[in-house]
């Protein structure tokens, strides 16, 4: 099976900066389908990006992904205080479905 | 507006049984494969099986396969999850989620599996 790696496991980070998390696949995701999610403490995963690139509906454009082949990245151009969360990666493109293991966007 | 309601979690024993259920509205689930989803609170996220829309097509994760048993009924809007054998790594908040990018979830129901 695909394993995700998500680095950092923390970021500490200010309101109004940029971060930038990264997810390394230990071999090719299939299509680029990676996504992307917001979890907030005693809330359900939000979709936030699909098919490695693409914003789901209702996203703000300060969320942005990239990447192809093993490396991904999230960036959240200028951090609002609701986007202090947990992000997960998920890879789609084989069986089975495997998620990285979570990055921490904590207030500094 | 799309809804997704988990119901059927507790506390059981190892070896025990549990039928999780997903009532979905707001979206023609029928037309929908749909997926369960584990959480271990405090912890990351883990994908259990997918059943397609008319449930002909299923597949597990190893570590339930042969244990656990997906299932839905769409005349009734409701995915399923038939879980027996129970053992103490089952433990965990149970999301049900649409396919294929996991874009609706519920709001899990925890199982703690425990003597």
């Amino acid at each position: 099976e695909i394993v995700l790696t998500q680095s950092p496991g923390t970021l500490s980070l200010s309101p109004g900066e940029r971060a930038t998390l990264s997810c390394r696949a230990s071999q090719t995701v299939s299509n680029n389908y990676l996504t992307w999610y917001q979890q907030k403490p005693g809330q359900a995963p939000r979709l936030l990006i699909y098919g490695a690139s693409s914003r789901a509906t209702g996203i703000p454009d300060r969320f942005s992904g990239s990447g192809s082949g093993t490396d991904f990245t999230l960036t959240i151009s200028r951090l609002e205080p609701e986007d202090f969360a947990v992000y997960y990666c998920l890879q789609h493109g084989s069986s089975p479905r495997t998620f990285g293991q979570g990055t921490k966007v904590e207030i500094k | 507006e799309v809804q997704l309601v988990e119901s059927g979690g507790g506390l059981v024993q190892p070896g025990g049984s549990l039928r999780l259920s997903c009532a979905a509205s707001g979206f023609t689930f029928s037309n929908y494969w749909m997926h369960w989803v584990r959480q271990v609170p405090g912890k990351g996220l883990v994908w259990v099986s997918r059943i397609n829309n008319d449930g002909s097509s299923i597949i597990y994760a190893d570590s339930v396969r042969g244990r656990f048993t997906i299932s839905r009924d769409n005349a009734k809007n409701t995915l399923y999850l038939q879980m027996n054998s129970l053992r103490v790594d089952d433990t965990g908040v149970y999301y049900c989620a649409s396919h294929p990018y996991f874009d609706f979830w519920g709001q899990g129901t925890l199982v703690t599996v425990s003597s």
